[in-house]
C-alpha cells in the first residue's frame, strides 16, 4: 500500500533551468512532509520540509509546494545545477505519528 | 568525522547465518532508527529508539533485534537469514522523535546467498 507516490523514476533537465519534482500521497492524516536527497553509496540528506498548514516553503533554491486538496507536493530547484543530480525521496509523517513514510525516489539529472 | 556510521558497509552471507550491523552517531541526538531500502527502492521504518527505549516497532520478523547500549548506538542484529532479506539497512538519527530532518548513515548492503 503505497501511500506515498513518486510515479516519474527520473526527470533530465538542462543546467540553468527548473526541475520540477513531484510527488502524490494517499492518506488525509498526513501533516508533514519532507524532501530528502540522496546519492550514490550515501544516505539520505535532509533537505526541506513543509506543513500541512502551509502551502509553501522556500530555501534558497528549493521550493516546496503544497496542494493539500489536490494531495500534492512538488519541489522545484531553480537554477538547477549537475551538483543536483541525485534521487529525491518524498516522505510524509501522520499527526500523531512519529513514523516517515517514504516514496520510492525520483533520479534527477541535471546536464550541463 | 563521520555523523552515522554504519558498520560494515556490505555484508554478504549464507543464509542461515546471524548478523550485526553496528550505527554509532556523534551528534548528539536523542533518536535513532533503522530504515530498510528494498529491492523496490522504497525506505521502510523498521525500529526507532528514544534514550534507548523503544518507541517503533514495524511489522518486521522477530528474527530482527535492536539493541540501543547507550543513545549514541543503534545496533540491528538478524538471525537465521533468509534470501528476502537482501536489502540495503540504514541508520538514522535526529534530535528529538518530533524532529524529521533525519541524519543518515550511508548504509549496509546486505546480501543473503
Amino acid at each position: 500500500d503505497q501511500q506515498v507516490k513518486q510515479n516519474s523514476p527520473s526527470l533530465s533537465v538542462q543546467e540553468g533551468r527548473i526541475s520540477i519534482l513531484n510527488c502524490d500521497y494517499t492518506n488525509s492524516m498526513f501533516d508533514y512532509f519532507l524532501w530528502y536527497k540522496k546519492y550514490p553509496a550515501e544516505g539520505p540528506t535532509f533537505l526541506i520540509s513543509i506543513s500541512s498548514i502551509k502551502d509553501k516553503n522556500e530555501d534558497g533554491r528549493f521550493t516546496v509546494f503544497l496542494n493539500k486538496s489536490a494531495k500534492h507536493l512538488s519541489l522545484h530547484i531553480v537554477p538547477s545545477q549537475p551538483g543536483d543530480s541525485a534521487v529525491y525521496f518524498c516522505a510524509a509523517k501522520q499527526g500523531g505519528s512519529e513514523k516517515l513514510v517514504f516514496g520510492k525516489g525520483m533520479k534527477l539529472t541535471v546536464n550541463p | 568525522d563521520t555523523a552515522v556510521s554504519q558498520t560494515p558497509k556490505y555484508l554478504v552471507t549464507q543464509m542461515g547465518n546471524d548478523k550485526s550491523i553496528k550505527c554509532e552517531q556523534n551528534l548528539g541526538h536523542d533518536t535513532m532508527y533503522w530504515y530498510k531500502q528494498d529491492s523496490k527502492k522504497f525506505l521502510k521504518i523498521m525500529f526507532s529508539y528514544n534514550n534507548k527505549e523503544l518507541i517503533i516497532n514495524e511489522t518486521v520478523p522477530n528474527r530482527f533485534s535492536p539493541k540501543s547500549p547507550d543513545k549514541a548506538h543503534l545496533n540491528l542484529h538478524i538471525n537465521s537469514l533468509e534470501l528476502g532479506d537482501s536489502a540495503v539497512y540504514f541508520c538514522a538519527s535526529s534530535h528529538s522523535a518530533a524532529d524529521y530532518g533525519y541524519t543518515f548513515g550511508s548504509g549496509t548492503r546486505l546480501t543473503v546467498v
